[in-house]
């Protein structure tokens, strides 16, 4: 069956140190994967896609790699801020467009 | 802002009862889509709606059903309601084209006691 990991723990960060976020997924072949944070009691928000053909994104102080032979992706956030304390959520696109099936996600805690 | 509204935010209902949450979707977007996401866990995918029809369905009982209205608002009803069902239901719309950002609204808390 389908399956996307993400590290279970929390990831405890000083500001300004790079954090990295893990997923990892099993039979799935993505065209594309996406991240989203989400804050407590709040949806989920969009943050980057990249495409399977790409093997890194950048979008100002967050980068993404895919691996689809890993079948792996890495969040960075770089020079972390107390603000990026939230968790993030990886997702697929499963069997249909839009269908959705995310990693159960990671808590970052950035600390001053 | 996402510009994806949910109602009611926060309920409590009583075991067997049924609810009904609403969505407004963003502007121009022709798909929306359920999830369910229980404390702790990620979002997991309940339907999706495509011009008013039931486009994909995920490993949800029939007793959650839904509807999308001509202006693309929708909701979703569940019936029988059971204590597992209590979680933070998630509406997510978006225009119907692959990788196209999907928003996500804020959700409603359903409590099933």
């Amino acid at each position: 069956s389908q399956k996307i990991e993400q590290n279970s723990e929390a990831l405890n960060i000083q500001e300004g140190k790079t954090a990295t976020l893990t997923c990892n997924y099993t039979n799935y072949s993505p065209a594309y994967l996406q991240w989203y944070r989400q804050d407590p009691g709040r949806g989920p928000v969009f943050l980057l896609l990249i495409r399977e053909n790409e093997k890194e994104k950048r979008k100002e102080r967050l980068k993404v790699t895919f691996d689809t032979t890993l079948k792996q992706s890495l969040f960075h956030i770089t020079a972390s801020q107390p603000a990026d304390s939230a968790t993030y959520l990886c997702a697929l696109e499963s069997d249909s467009w839009g269908k959705l099936q995310f990693g159960a996600g990671t808590q970052v805690v950035v600390t001053p | 802002e996402t510009g994806v509204t949910q109602s009611p935010t926060h309920l409590i209902k009583t075991r067997g009862q049924q609810v009904t949450l609403r969505c407004s979707s963003q502007s121009g977007h022709n798909t929306v889509s359920w999830y369910q996401q229980a404390l702790g866990q990620g979002p997991q995918f309940i339907f999706q709606y495509y011009r008013e029809e039931e486009n994909g369905r995920g490993n949800f009982p029939p007793r959650f059903s839904g509807l999308q209205f001509p202006n693309y608002s929708s909701e979703l009803n569940v019936n029988a309601l059971e204590l597992d069902d209590s979680a933070l239901y998630l509406c997510a719309s978006s225009f119907r084209s692959s990788g196209n950002t999907i928003y996500f609204g804020e959700g409603s808390w359903l409590t099933v006691v």
